[in-house]
């Protein structure tokens, strides 16, 4: 069964202290892992795609790493306004329909609460 | 608009009631997707439409819950009978297909309407 896990559940951090997020997953064949930043009373906001391991993307202050069991969202002197639920998901290769472009749903984790105190 | 709009953003209703849920997304994206996002839970995918093809329907909780899309545009999400645990936010997104289909776009969100059963 594809499962995307976590952690930690919630993280405080003081402005200016770096850290990371854990993202684990299992999928029968991975076809992209997403992470997006929600906010209070908001939908997810999306921030990276990856899709093979040993990609990394970057934006702003924070970081997106991959490999073939996890990925990291790194995030460097974070700021109050870091302050989110983060997100990550996978959409896996076992589709139940056969279309050509965006295909089947994705599978979230449960997110990590983000909090950044100045 | 130029991102995924949804209606209404608050509904309260009554355990049995009916209650239909709206969904515009963004202009030219064929792929629409229902989530339900519960308390302290992760995305939970309901539903998925792509282009004219039948929806995937592997998601819906029950045969209470049910989903149109009309003119491959706007979706309406219709919950019959409402019950106290369909109470949560049911999320929105819409992608647009790539070329190929060797890459998988993300998904952009709606800001959800949060729906409370008494």
């Amino acid at each position: 069964e594809d499962q995307v896990t976590q952690s930690p559940e919630a993280l405080r951090l003081q402005e200016g202290e770096s850290s990371s997020l854990n993202c684990s997953y299992t999928v029968s064949g991975l076809r992209g892992l997403f992470w997006y930043r929600q906010d209070p009373g908001k939908g997810p906001e999306f921030l990276f795609t990856l899709y093979s391991a040993g990609e990394e993307k970057e934006k702003e202050r924070l970081k997106a790493t991959l490999t073939k069991k996890e990925s990291f969202l790194h995030i460097t002197a974070p700021k109050p306004e870091d302050s989110a639920t983060y997100l990550c998901a996978v959409r896996s290769a076992t589709d139940p329909l056969n279309y050509g472009g965006s295909q089947g749903n994705l599978i979230f984790g449960k997110g990590t609460k983000l909090s950044v105190k100045p | 608009g130029a991102g995924v709009s949804q209606s209404p953003s608050n509904k309260v209703t009554e355990k049995g009631k009916d209650v239909e849920l709206r969904c515009d997304p963004i202009s030219g994206h064929t792929a629409l997707y229902w989530y339900r996002q519960s308390l302290g839970q992760g995305l939970e995918f309901l539903i998925y439409f792509q282009g004219n093809s039948a929806p995937d329907k592997s998601g819906l909780p029950s045969d209470r819950f049910s989903a149109e899309r009309t003119g491959g545009s706007v979706s309406t999400l219709t919950i019959q009978r409402t019950q106290q645990e369909d109470s949560a936010v049911y999320l929105c997104a819409s992608s647009f297909p790539t070329s190929g289909g060797s890459s998988y776009n993300e998904q952009f969100f709606g800001p959800g309407t949060r729906l409370t059963v008494l």
